[in-house]
């Protein structure tokens, strides 16, 4: 069981806005923690998304948005599109555990 | 162009030792920490382990902890895992990732291609 808790998966049709939620506890996420998103596409390596909570990385489109609030925090996809069909995780740090920590990520199905 | 080279994968015996290799590429790797991130086949990614720029300071997920030694050679711009007492659980694809930012603020910007790890009798 992932310290931070993700759907396993979330759906949309072409054009539609979906979130994925993370969330965490007080030693975390809430323990004001920076959360960060990774983009994993089918048979490839993990690629960053969102990092510091709601900043983009050069060249990701700005249909991607990161937000946080308390324990928990989301992943925004706008106008979704085929090829954003992929497994997304939230990764943070956890201070008890003294431990980065992933989420058990969600796979992102384009209807 | 930042890249990041996985190397030392394959088949071992439950029991057995094998040590992955990252080469490093297109920046000032002694100028980053280094972390080796897991992912068993079809499941998710797990933290295994982290080292400081200068190699000085590492950290391990409780499941590596006094079986897996992280280390680096800046002089060869190269990061090293070696893993003993290999178990099945320890059966994945291991990732090679650059931090960018602090270790508890940090983000993995960038992330080598993979090499599989299988533990198998």
């Amino acid at each position: 069981q992932s310290v931070l808790t993700q759907p396993p998966s979330v759906s949309g049709a072409p054009g539609q806005r979906v979130t994925i939620s993370c969330t965490g506890s007080s030693s975390n996420i809430g323990a004001g923690y920076d959360v960060h998103w990774y983009q994993q596409l089918p048979g490839t390596a993990p690629k960053l998304l969102i990092y510091g909570n709601t900043n983009r990385p050069s060249g990701v489109p700005d249909r991607f948005s990161g937000s946080k609030s308390g324990t928990s925090a989301s992943l925004a996809i706008t106008g979704l599109q085929a090829e954003d069909e992929a497994d997304y995780y939230c990764q943070s740090y956890d201070s008890s555990l003294s431990d980065w920590v992933f989420g058990g990520g969600t796979k992102l199905t384009v209807l | 162009e930042v890249q990041l080279v996985e190397s030392g994968g394959g088949l071992v015996q439950p029991g057995g030792s094998l040590r992955l290799s990252c080469a490093a590429s297109g920046f000032t790797f002694s100028s980053y920490a280094m972390h080796w991130v897991r992912q068993p086949p079809g499941k998710g990614l797990e933290y295994v382990s982290a080292i400081s720029p200068n190699g000085g300071i590492t950290y391990y997920a409780s499941s590596v902890k006094g079986r897996f030694t992280i280390s680096r050679d800046n002089s060869k711009n190269t990061l090293y895992l070696q893993m003993g007492s290999l178990r099945t659980e320890d059966m994945a694809v291991y990732y090679c990732t650059r931090r960018k930012g602090t270790v508890t603020t940090g983000s993995l910007d960038y992330w080598g291609q993979g090499t599989l790890v299988t533990v198998s009798s």
